[in-house]
């Protein structure tokens, strides 16, 4: 059963940091291309970013508000997504979900939360 | 960038009745190797997204047969033969053809 789980989200302050991170687990993760969406609250969903498998060499996409201020990374000894989150602004605030990425995203995480206000 | 606009915003239901929900994109969504990723999500309040429909029309494994997808190019619709409670909540389309974007959503409620 293909399993994503979330965690790392909380409340910043603007300008601040934060890592998200994504445990992959039920299938081969080092495999598989990835993506992080988001949904503001009340809104619609917003795709961020991916990253491809090391054999499609690795490389990562952004939406363009979130190009240089967030960066996409993976561990695949430890199965495992992030978000590395900088210049947090109000804008940014939403839940965060990993997705596996097959024809788009088919498994989604159960999501985390995360509020950028001073 | 791909814009998909979603139609109706709101769609309210009559249990047992059909319902359909339009998706149009601002360009042509068939990718360079002649597949259209054109996919359909719901989501149930409070919970995560689930992906019903791959490529225009093919469920996903667990989707009831009562959920359809088609559509070609611009133009693409997913239909619910006959609405279940359970099929409440927000629908999006959402294209992998250039990049990722996803439409604006439809609420699906019961009357």
């Amino acid at each position: 059963e293909v399993q994503l789980v979330e965690s790392g989200g909380g409340l910043v302050k603007p300008g601040g940091s934060l890592r998200l991170s994504c445990a992959a687990s039920g299938f081969t993760f080092n495999n598989a291309w990835m993506s992080w969406v988001r949904q503001a609250p009340g809104k619609g969903l917003e795709w961020v970013g991916r990253i491809k498998s090391k054999a499609h060499g690795g490389t990562t996409d952004y939406v363009e508000p979130v190009k240089g201020r967030f960066t996409i990374s993976r561990d695949d000894s430890k199965n495992t997504l992030y978000l590395q989150l900088s210049s947090l602004k109000s804008e940014d605030t939403a839940v965060y979900y990993c997705a596996r990425e097959l024809w788009g995203p088919d498994y989604w995480g159960q999501g985390t939360l995360v509020t950028v206000s001073s | 960038d791909v814009v998909l606009t979603q139609s109706p915003l709101s769609l309210p239901v009559t249990l047992g009745q059909p319902a359909s929900i339009s998706c149009r994109s601002s360009q042509s969504l068939v990718h360079s190797d002649g597949n259209t990723y054109l996919n359909w999500i719901h989501q149930r309040p409070g919970q995560s997204p689930r992906r019903l429909i791959y490529k225009v029309s093919n469920r996903e494994s667990g989707v009831p047969d009562r959920f359809s997808g088609s559509g070609s190019g611009t133009d693409f619709t997913l239909k619910i033969s006959r609405v279940e409670a359970e099929d409440v909540g927000v629908y999006y389309c959402m294209q992998a053809t250039l990049w990722l974007t996803f439409g604006g959503g439809t609420k699906v409620e019961i009357k």
